[in-house]
């Protein structure tokens, strides 16, 4: 069975504090995906890698980083956590050819920043 | 380079039929089709390639202008179980991987 592993569901961090949220699959997909979920915003594209080490920016890059030391794992950063960056983060994957094979999605983490 | 959906939200009774559209700025090389249950993870529905096609599988069909960079699926004499926001998510012909979701729609489907 396919899977998308988030390491935490919830998170609570105080301003100003680096936070990391990881993300591993264990499918040997190139392709991995960070997003933000907002109500009425749908899902924004964070940061996109294609290869180890390989990143684009998506959408709503700043204030955030990315790293992708290993194939199966993918890390998104706050530098400097704040209010605004409360959500919902969803990481997906998909095989290279993500133009015509679906994503997978992990279970999601609530970050709340006080 | 987010598309756009709509209707936001719609509410639906049983049986009913519902069509949710979403288009893009780009030109565009697929589409991608998720449901989104209160609490899961979004999970796949179907993809649609440029070329026009049509896809479908039991009550949930869509279809992709290519031309007009839009898509529509399509939910046919619907059951409670559709219930949950939908989302399309489109991949450009610029060669590049990355895919960008749109905005939801929510689908309230009552007894």
């Amino acid at each position: 069975d396919v899977k998308v592993t988030q390491s935490s569901r919830y998170l609570v961090k105080r301003t100003g504090e680096k936070v990391f949220l990881e993300c591993v699959q264990d499918m040997d997909h190139e392709n991995m995906f960070w997003y933000r979920q907002d109500p009425g915003l749908g899902l924004r594209l964070i940061y996109f890698s294609y290869d180890v080490k390989m990143k684009e920016k998506g959408d709503i890059p700043e204030g955030y980083s990315v790293s992708r030391e290993k194939k199966e794992r993918f890390s998104l950063i706050l530098e400097s956590a704040s209010t605004n960056q409360t959500s919902m983060y969803l990481c997906a994957s998909s095989l290279w050819g993500a133009r015509n094979t679906e994503a997978f999605f992990g279970q999601g983490t609530r970050l709340t920043v006080v | 380079q987010q598309p756009v959906q709509s209707p936001q939200a719609v509410i639906l009774r049983e049986g009913e039929d519902a069509v949710i559209n979403c288009s893009s700025s780009k030109a565009l090389y697929s589409v991608h089709w998720y449901r989104q249950k209160h609490g899961e993870a979004p999970v796949f529905l179907m993809i649609l390639l440029k070329g026009g096609e049509q896809k479908g599988h039991e009550k949930i069909s869509a279809s992709f202008n290519e031309k007009k960079q839009q898509s529509s699926l399509y939910l046919t004499a619907s059951q409670l179980s559709y219930s949950g926001t939908y989302f399309c998510g489109t991949i450009d012909q610029t060669g590049a991987n990355n895919l960008f979701f749109g905005t939801g729609t929510r689908l309230t489907v009552i007894p």
